[in-house]
């Protein structure tokens, strides 16, 4: 059964700052991995998707990178701001063959930025 | 384009009475999924519809029935409701289950609470 878990549980860190959010998985036959970001009451907003053929993938200040054979995945977040401040979730889809849909779920890192 | 709509935000339920989360896409997706999320466990999937006319178990099937309308809508009901089931729900749609296909958009989530 695929597991995901988040390291960090919790991360408060000062305006400015890099940081990293980690993601580790225990089956490395994955399909891709996707970062999200959970606001407080709010729904899921899809980040960045990386493929398992592909190393990592950048959007804006965000870096997300994917070592399969290790079952990691890292978040880059670059010169952090207040707003960044949310839930980041990490899902993996397995790579099964046929239609598998399912994505497994970590239960996030809720980041902090403080001004 | 109003995404993925979920009626009603917050609901109370006392056990044993039933109710139905509504939930409608916009965007021309052939894929629905209901999951729920409860503090220290993730998001766990409930059910989901690959297409219109086909519904599946998820990993917590037990104790929800769904229906997919038509193409933009895919309920959840629960027929005698446990405090087990208080959780947060979302519903989320994407273009498809298939390989290439799998982004999937999230509603803002119905809170529930079963007393």
């Amino acid at each position: 059964k695929q597991e995901v878990t988040q390291i960090p549980a919790a991360l408060s860190v000062p305006e400015g700052e890099n940081l990293v959010l980690n993601c580790s998985f225990t089956d490395s036959a994955i399909y891709n991995l996707q970062w999200f970001r959970q606001d407080p009451g709010k729904g899921l907003t899809s980040l960045l998707l990386i493929q398992s053929s592909q190393r990592e993938q950048t959007s804006g200040r965000l870096n997300a990178s994917l070592d399969k054979s290790s079952g990691r995945s890292t978040l880059y977040i670059a010169a952090s701001q207040p707003g960044d401040s949310a839930t980041y979730l990490c899902a993996v889809r397995l790579d099964s063959g046929g239609s598998n849909y399912k994505l497994t779920f970590g239960k996030g890192t809720l980041l902090t930025v403080n001004p | 384009n109003a995404g993925v709509t979920q009626t009603p935000k917050f609901q109370v339920l006392k056990t044993g009475q039933s109710m139905t989360l509504q939930c409608a896409q916009d965007m021309n997706h052939n894929s629905m999924y209901w999951y729920r999320q409860d503090p220290g466990m993730g998001l766990r999937l409930i059910y989901y519809s690959a297409s219109e006319g086909t519904t599946d178990k998820g990993e917590v099937p037990n104790g929800y029935n769904v229906s997919r309308l038509n193409k933009r809508e895919f309920s959840l009901r629960l027929e005698s409701a446990a405090p087990s089931q208080t959780s947060v729900y979302f519903c989320a749609s994407s273009r498809g289950v298939t390989k290439g296909i799998q982004t999937q958009y999230f509603g803002p989530g119905t809170r529930l609470l079963v007393l």
